[in-house]
């Protein structure tokens, strides 16, 4: 079983809808959850970073970090066009290596 | 502010040819990291390195893959003799300070051994 696992879609939505991206673990000991976007050939590009549970806002992104369940989610409202490309969940702990999630792909059809 | 720059952006050899990928990584950043991407195995840590010493090297593949820094503005990821199954998108990217904070990519080299 992988450490992190993320469904690597494909994930087709209108534009203006709510997307809801996942990632489960399997590792007690992470504490920073980050998602990173990477838009095709380019480098993975930090998006959000979080420290153990919680919420956290930026703009129309919403990280949230449920440690019970060992679940980590990332919402997009309203989504947009420009927001199609593979989002990859990452999470390490203090000395740890970041472990990444396999990527899922995201589509938004104008 | 530059961000984390690499050479070449792609790069197509011959079986048996020796390949060398560089990386510029952002000013101020004491940990650099080699990754490689694939469709199958995702991204994958290769090495780690902390001001300037490789800390981790466990993910190199085999003897063929060797990384070098020099200096805190400079590392070469080499292999030789590169094998088609080396074929991915090889990713450098900083930090700066742990292992465990946000690292910073840059665009990556598209390899192709034909």
């Amino acid at each position: 079983q992988k450490e992190v696992e993320q469904d690597p879609g494909p994930l087709s939505v209108p534009e203006g809808a709510i997307v809801s991206l996942n990632c489960t673990y399997s590792n007690s000991a992470f504490q920073y959850f980050m998602w990173y976007r990477q838009y095709s050939r380019k480098g993975p590009e930090l998006l959000m970073y979080t420290y153990s549970s919680g919420n956290k806002e930026d703009g129309r992104f919403t990280a949230q970090v449920d440690k019970s369940s060992k679940y980590i989610s990332l919402f997009i409202r309203d989504s947009q066009p420009s927001d199609s490309a593979t989002y990859l969940c990452a999470m390490s702990y203090q000395g740890g290596k970041l472990i990444f999630g396999q990527g899922t792909e995201l589509s938004v059809k104008p | 502010d530059a961000g984390v720059i690499q050479s070449p952006r792609h790069e197509v050899t011959e079986m048996g040819q020796e390949v060398t990928l560089r990386c510029k990584p952002i000013s101020g950043h004491n940990s650099l990291f080699w990754y490689r991407q694939t469709m199958m195995r995702g991204l994958e840590l290769l090495i780690y390195f902390n001001n300037n010493v490789p800390i981790d090297d466990s993910g190199m593949p085999e003897d063929r893959f060797s990384a070098k820094m020099p200096n805190a503005s400079f590392s070469t990821l080499k292999i030789q003799p590169s094998e088609p199954r080396d074929s991915a998108v090889y990713f450098c990217a900083s930090s700066p300070q742990a292992l465990y904070q946000p690292q910073h990519f840059g665009d990556g080299t598209r390899l192709s051994i034909l």
